[in-house]
């Protein structure tokens, strides 16, 4: 079985300020993991995926996701955060002998100016 | 190049009509996948399609929910006898291959009255 938590329903910052979004996973072998991310009426955009190889990866816009395996964490950060990355965000996984993915219930980020 | 496509983008049909879903995928993705986005929820597998291979279709809600592919590309997502619970957004996504990030459509936002 696979699955993901997104501890957060929502999440708000400053702009300019650094903005972190949670993702805790559980599958039964190796995790492929990935994040999205939905702007209103939008379908769901890739922002970064970790398969393998460096902990940190990094991702469209500016993100970066760190892998933890000890934490079975993949949390979505940025640095520097902009208004125009608020929108829902949701982290996914799978088994890597698995053929669909398992998304998180989603977090909404707003940024304020 | 073109991305994953979906028509309509919106349907309202009555309760108890059937509805069909198309699915474009980008070309030369071998994996098609259907989700459904209920309002305030997350994203529901629904069906999978790999190449040739037979459909994984552990996420249809109930044998109302159909779906083909045909000549490996096109898909249609086929409601029977639609409900009041049926009403969500039905997102389609393709990859490469199956280990690979998926791409998403726009969406088919279905109203059922």
């Amino acid at each position: 079985a696979q699955s993901v938590a997104q501890p957060e329903d929502q999440v708000n910052v400053a702009e300019g300020n650094p903005l972190t979004v949670k993702c805790t996973y559980s599958v039964s072998g190796n995790p492929y993991l990935f994040w999205y991310v939905q702007y209103p009426n939008r379908g769901l955009q890739f922002l970064l995926k970790y398969i393998t190889g460096d902990n940190l990866v990094k991702g469209s816009y500016g993100f970066e996701a760190e892998f933890n395996k000890s934490q079975t964490s993949f949390h979505l950060k940025k640095p520097s955060a902009l208004v125009s990355d608020s929108a829902l965000y949701f982290c996914a996984v799978r088994d890597y002998r698995a053929d669909k993915l398992s998304f998180g219930a989603g977090t909404t980020v707003t940024v304020r100016a | 190049g073109a991305g994953v496509s979906q028509s309509p983008s919106n349907k309202v049909t009555e309760k108890g009509k059937d509805v069909e879903l198309r699915c474009d995928p980008i070309s030369g993705h071998t994996a098609l996948y259907w989700y459904r986005q209920s309002l305030g929820q997350g994203l529901e597998f629904l069906i999978y399609f790999q190449g040739n291979s037979a459909p994984d279709k552990s996420g249809l809600p109930s044998d109302r929910f159909s779906a083909e592919r045909t000549g490996g590309s096109v898909s249609t997502l086929t409601i029977q006898r639609t409900q009041q619970e049926d009403s969500a957004v039905y997102l389609c996504a393709s990859s490469l291959e199956r280990a690979h990030e998926q791409y998403f459509g726009p969406g088919t936002r279905l109203t059922v009255t």
